[in-house]
């Protein structure tokens, strides 16, 4: 079983901004997956970016990058380049055998 | 269109009352799973089907249930529904597990009036 934490409820930042969101997860499992997902206003849930754990390096998909910290348990989102389209919830969740565990989310706003 | 399928979108219907949603995942995928996302929720795990069988299960009421079908699309059964069990229910299908990729179907939003 897996557990995810995601400690920012809220963030806010200004277009064009860099802005990271935090998470750690713990699990017992060798082979598993990391993701954060997209969740804007329409509620449809879109994969923004994955990690395989056994990759040391970081995963990259245009603006959005992960720093992976397996020792820590950590998985941040960078979105660079801020875009109002950016504004949702963002989950990040964890893949293993018992499926997807997600943390509660961070609401992230993009200010004008 | 994600390639996983959920009908109906929207439901209405009375506390006490049973439904029926509906899953087709993914073209190739066998496993699939139901969540729960209650108002401002998070999403909550009910539970996974790999290629027909019951393969986890999270925090599914016991007025819950589920099957997975040989053609690979799933049904979630909701009975006695309560004022509470008003939420979005996504279904999510991978092709293995753990997934390497979990496609997510729009949702079916109920409302138990």
């Amino acid at each position: 079983a897996q557990t995810v934490t995601q400690s920012q409820p809220e963030m806010s930042v200004q277009e064009a901004e860099t802005v990271t969101l935090s998470c750690t997860y713990d699990t017992s499992e060798n082979n598993y997956y990391l993701f954060w997902y997209k969740q804007p206003p329409s509620r449809q849930m879109i994969l923004v970016i994955r990690q395989e754990a056994y990759k040391q390096q970081n995963a990259t998909e245009n603006r959005f990058s992960v720093n992976f910290q397996k020792a820590a348990k950590s998985f941040s989102l960078k979105i660079s380049d801020s875009q109002l389209g950016d504004t949702a919830m963002y989950f990040c969740a964890g893949g293993g055998a018992d499926g997807l565990t997600f943390g509660k989310g961070t609401h992230l706003i993009i200010q004008p | 269109d994600s390639g996983v399928t959920q009908t109906p979108k929207h439901l209405i219907t009375a506390t006490g009352q049973r439904v029926t949603l509906r899953c087709s995942p993914r073209s190739g995928d066998l496993s699939v799973y139901w969540y729960q996302q209650s108002l401002d929720q998070g999403l909550q795990f009910l539970i996974q089907y790999y290629n027909g069988e019951e393969r986890a299960k999270g925090n599914i009421l016991e007025r819950f249930s589920a099957q997975q079908f040989p053609d690979l699309h799933s049904e979630l059964n909701l009975s006695s529904l309560e004022l509470g069990d008003s939420a979005l229910y996504f279904c999510a299908s991978s092709l293995t597990v753990p997934g390497d990729g979990y496609t997510f179907g729009s949702g079916t939003r109920l409302t138990v009036v």
